[in-house]
């Protein structure tokens, strides 16, 4: 059993498009986090909260606490925003990331 | 560049041999964090730092692998006689946080790990 749940697996958008890609977990959280892997294994925070709705640029990352779920939405997607996407929740205790499969995001020219 | 550092990026090595790798936290980050990743799926806990104390181990971690932190600033991770289902990328992260609400983990690029 995976704490975390994300999807989809794998995803494919012209470039413009508009993008979703939900999580949802099932334990009690402090705080959910978006990163970001490109080839090579770098990851980045995207975003880190624990309520309502966070903006950077073009990436939109939002969650609902009773409902246990988040989506991180991308608009106007581009090609350089080709990369997995990985939700994480760090515990109560807040002492680890428990984290989801990841969504590979492809955006073709 | 100030940010997390791991050595060495990549390592090939025959079954049976022992690696070391190494991570370099940002300085003032109290809190340092082992993952490792196979291919395709989500990084998994490994071990946690606070400060030069080891405070948790994953089932993952077997008796092949140790990791410390002496001075509780840089930390190295040692697999034993490895196996070639150790091959994956090993992250290092860290963090300053004194309160879960804070825990913003910082990642290094990786050490990619091929058993041969």
């Amino acid at each position: 059993k995976n704490e975390v749940e994300q999807s989809p697996q794998n995803l494919t958008a012209q470039e413009g498009e508009f993008i979703t890609i939900n999580c949802s977990y099932s334990v009690g959280i402090s705080a959910l986090h978006w990163l970001q892997q490109h080839p090579g294994g770098g990851i980045v925070s995207l975003f880190m909260l624990s309520s309502g709705k966070k903006k950077h640029g073009r990436l939109i990352a939002t969650i609902n606490i009773q409902e246990k779920h988040s989506s991180l939405h991308i608009t106007a997607s581009h090609p350089r925003d080709s990369a997995v996407y990985i939700c994480a929740v760090s515990l109560d205790t807040g002492n680890q990331f428990y984290f989801g499969t990841g969504t590979s995001l492809t955006v073709i020219p | 560049d100030t940010g997390v550092s791991q050595d060495p990026r990549h390592k090939i090595t025959k079954r049976g041999q022992n690696v070391t790798f190494r991570c370099d936290p940002i300085s003032e980050h109290n809190r340092l964090y082992w993952y490792r990743q196979t291919l395709g799926q989500g990084p998994e806990f490994l071990t946690y730092f606070q400060n030069e104390a080891q405070l948790e181990k994953s089932r993952l971690l077997s008796d092949r692998f140790s990791a410390e932190r002496p001075k509780g600033s840089f930390s190295t991770l040692e697999i034993q006689r490895t196996e070639q289902g150790d091959s994956a990328m090993y992250l290092c992260a860290s963090s300053l946080a004194y309160r879960p609400s804070q825990n913003e983990q910082f990642f290094g690029p990786g050490t990619r790990l091929t058993v041969l």
